[in-house]
């Protein structure tokens, strides 16, 4: 299996545009989980699905950060309108439904940078 | 609240000279504890986790990890570093499969390996 796959890999945008993170979780999986990475906060659940549903988005910053997963082999993480804030490295992770949350793996992130 | 402490922001060793990483953790019941490797510019790999029965578990890449309940620590240790070791690595508790609990990450601590 190719394992967790995250496009793009690194994204620079300007402030107030739209960002769209993508997420392809390994087959089989049900859980998708999306993690932002920062210095100052370090590793930080934002939302999780279940086959294909939402669990808990309490861990989104604010509305201008939505997430979708139309099925089950595809995941979109969005930001409208982005600031400079939400500079960060986001990603991904799967994980099967026996393992839950426990074993979660890792895609190679998208280093986001907004101007 | 489940959380993670990892006191050690950075630490530097020299090739060959055993590491010991530390952890400790709050959990409200029996945790299951992980530890991650990240390297530079990649995603996060699983080393090790601990669910129940012997409290030294064997992980990847030579790594080991010891459970201390009474310590409420899960060091991670490696008896003879190499170079190639050199990167972050992540804390984390959470409940089992079949819980709501997330896993919970520590903030990291910075490996250095000298040469």
């Amino acid at each position: 299996d190719a394992g967790v796959i995250q496009s793009p890999r690194h994204e620079v945008t300007e402030m107030g545009q739209e960002v769209t993170l993508r997420c392809k979780p390994i087959s089989g999986h049900d859980y998708l989980f999306w993690y932002r990475q920062t210095m100052m906060r370090g590793l930080e659940l934002l939302i999780y699905f279940n086959n294909n549903v939402p669990i808990d988005d309490s861990g989104m910053p604010e509305d201008r950060f939505s997430a979708k997963m139309p099925n089950a082999s595809f995941s979109t993480l969005k930001i409208q309108p982005s600031e400079p804030r939400d500079s960060a490295v986001y990603f991904c992770a799967s994980s099967p439904s026996a393992g839950g949350f426990v074993i979660q793996y890792f895609g190679a992130g998208t280093r986001l940078s907004v101007l | 609240a489940q959380s993670v402490t990892q006191p050690d922001i950075h630490i530097t060793v020299s090739e060959g000279a055993s590491l010991e990483l530390r952890c400790n953790y709050s959990y409200g019941a029996t945790p299951y504890l992980f530890w991650y490797v990240q390297s530079p510019g990649q995603g996060l790999q699983l080393l090790l986790k601990y669910f129940s029965g012997d409290t030294l578990v064997q992980g990847i890449k030579g790594f080991e990890a010891e459970f201390k309940r009474s310590q409420s620590s899960f060091n991670l240790r490696k008896p003879s570093v190499h170079w190639s070791d050199a990167a972050e690595y992540f804390c984390a508790v959470g409940g089992g499969p079949g819980t709501a609990s997330k896993l919970t990450f520590g903030t990291g601590t910075r490996l250095q390996v000298t040469l």
